[in-house]
């Protein structure tokens, strides 16, 4: 059981390039998340999923893509590349979407747009 | 007024001592909180959760909750150096769709 995997850890990134953030969780977990984290800042919500299918816009969507196909898997994916998007990337899951369900993170991908 | 506050710290107990974390949140419908810790370049890790006022405990580890006031604590008995991480708090509406809120954290610095 390796809970939530993330790939790559590591990225550079030239402005304007774009790349897939990985994330798979084998908890078979409902919910999934995407948060960014900048330094000194809490974890802001980009995107999340409710379901195969199913995705929303969290706090900080502008400038991301997101796609649920399996219930495994979340992918977040990143157009046009910008400076501002420099940050750890967190991809995280849980059980349920109620405010008594826990969630677990990935070990974070972190990623300089140069 | 942010939706969750912490002292970003760093906050320095010697070892062996009792270190205490708080934090306040804005929204008085919140009805779930967390603590997470995290390591430098690692990824938040939930040690607590509490739902009801009053205290929970967990090994060295002690939650409080306190709605009226709207402040929620973690309390660390027996601080170890391998304590020493960044403390998140976290607050979550129970209405609805699950949202998490973090606080910016408090560093935690225990010395041998």
């Amino acid at each position: 059981n390796a809970g939530v995997t993330q790939t790559p850890k590591f990225r550079i990134l030239k402005i304007g390039q774009s790349m897939t953030l990985q994330c798979t969780q084998d908890m078979n977990h409902n919910y999934m998340y995407w948060y960014r984290q900048d330094p000194g800042m809490g974890l802001k919500l980009i995107y999340y999923s409710v379901g195969a299918g199913i995705t929303d816009k969290g706090e900080v969507p502008n400038g991301y893509n997101v796609s649920r196909s399996t219930t495994e898997d979340f992918p977040l994916r990143l157009e046009l590349a910008a400076p501002s998007q420099t940050s750890v990337y967190f991809c995280a899951s849980s059980q349920t979407g109620t405010g008594y369900s826990e969630q677990y993170f990935g070990p974070g991908t972190r990623l300089t747009v140069t | 007024q942010k939706e969750v506050e912490q002292n970003s710290g760093p906050l320095s107990v010697p070892e062996g001592a009792i270190a205490s974390l708080n934090c306040t949140y804005s929204d008085r419908v919140s009805q779930s909180f967390f603590w997470y810790r995290q390591y430098s370049g690692k990824s938040p890790e939930l040690i607590m959760s509490i739902y009801s006022n009053g205290d929970k405990e967990d090994g060295r580890f002690t939650a409080q909750l306190n709605k009226a006031s709207q402040y929620v604590s973690l309390l660390i008995r027996d601080s170890q150096p391998s304590d020493s991480a960044t403390y998140l708090c976290a607050v979550n509406r129970v209405t609805g769709f699950q949202k998490l809120v973090f606080g910016t954290g408090t560093r935690l610095l225990v010395s041998p």
